[in-house]
């Protein structure tokens, strides 16, 4: 399968900063890509859809001026936490999908303090 | 709309013994894939399988398989002779083909396997 990077895969932060977390595809180009949100013992939460090119699609519930996404090209896709809060300490999953096939990155753990 | 029920929350078996993950989907397309994903603590997914929606024969892989029934909406997983590295939470998720492929995930089956 294609392998999928998220930088940073770790990071802690003060809170009202911005965080910045990269997903990147060295194998494979991606038209979508998702984002999830998974909180401390629950499911993975589909946060928004975002297709290269166009502004992304987010969920009810999640508010698109504080988790940008910019899909920046078929093999990146970056997710901005915006003055980030305590509530928003989660682990975040990119998705990166094309033509039916489907690769999960690893994983960014944020903690906000 | 698209949904997947894990109804088990959380199961303990000994060592050795054989266990079943329940997986149960709704969709309203009738083509579709369904996944399932085991995650250990390190949070990484790990991907054990995907099976089309047309494809309704069982799979084994080692200790592992799968049983589709299209009739009941189910996908559940069974380990075979479990092994303490089993222990992770397992995810079951289903993706609609026509939809963008996202994938919508079950609540998940926290596993313990006690030596």
């Amino acid at each position: 399968g294609a392998v999928v990077s998220q930088h940073p895969s770790r990071v802690i932060c003060k809170s009202g900063t911005s965080v910045k977390i990269e997903c990147r595809s060295l194998d494979f180009q991606a038209t979508t890509m998702f984002w999830y949100r998974q909180f401390p013992k629950k499911s993975l939460m589909l946060m928004a859809t975002s297709n290269e090119g166009s502004k992304a699609t987010y969920e009810q519930g999640v508010e698109k001026d504080k988790f940008l996404i910019n899909h920046a090209s078929l093999t990146l896709s970056t997710l901005t936490v915006t003055s980030a809060h305590p509530e928003d300490s989660s682990f975040y999953i990119c998705l990166m999908a094309e033509g039916g096939e489907q690769f999960f990155g690893p994983g960014t753990r944020l903690t906000v303090l | 709309a698209q949904k997947v029920t894990q109804a088990q929350t959380e199961i303990s078996v000994v060592e050795k013994e054989d266990v079943t993950l329940d997986c149960v989907y709704e969709t309203r397309d009738t083509t579709y894939y369904l996944f399932w994903y085991k995650q250990p603590p390190s949070g990484e997914l790990v991907f054990l399988i995907r099976r089309n929606s047309f494809d309704e024969q069982n799979e084994i892989s080692g200790r592992y398989s799968w049983n589709f029934q299209k009739s009941t909406s189910s996908f559940n997983f069974t380990i075979t002779a479990s092994q303490v590295v089993d222990s992770a939470v397992y995810f079951c998720a289903l993706s609609e083909l026509n939809r963008d492929d996202k994938i919508i995930f079950g609540k998940g089956t926290r596993l313990h396997i006690l030596p």
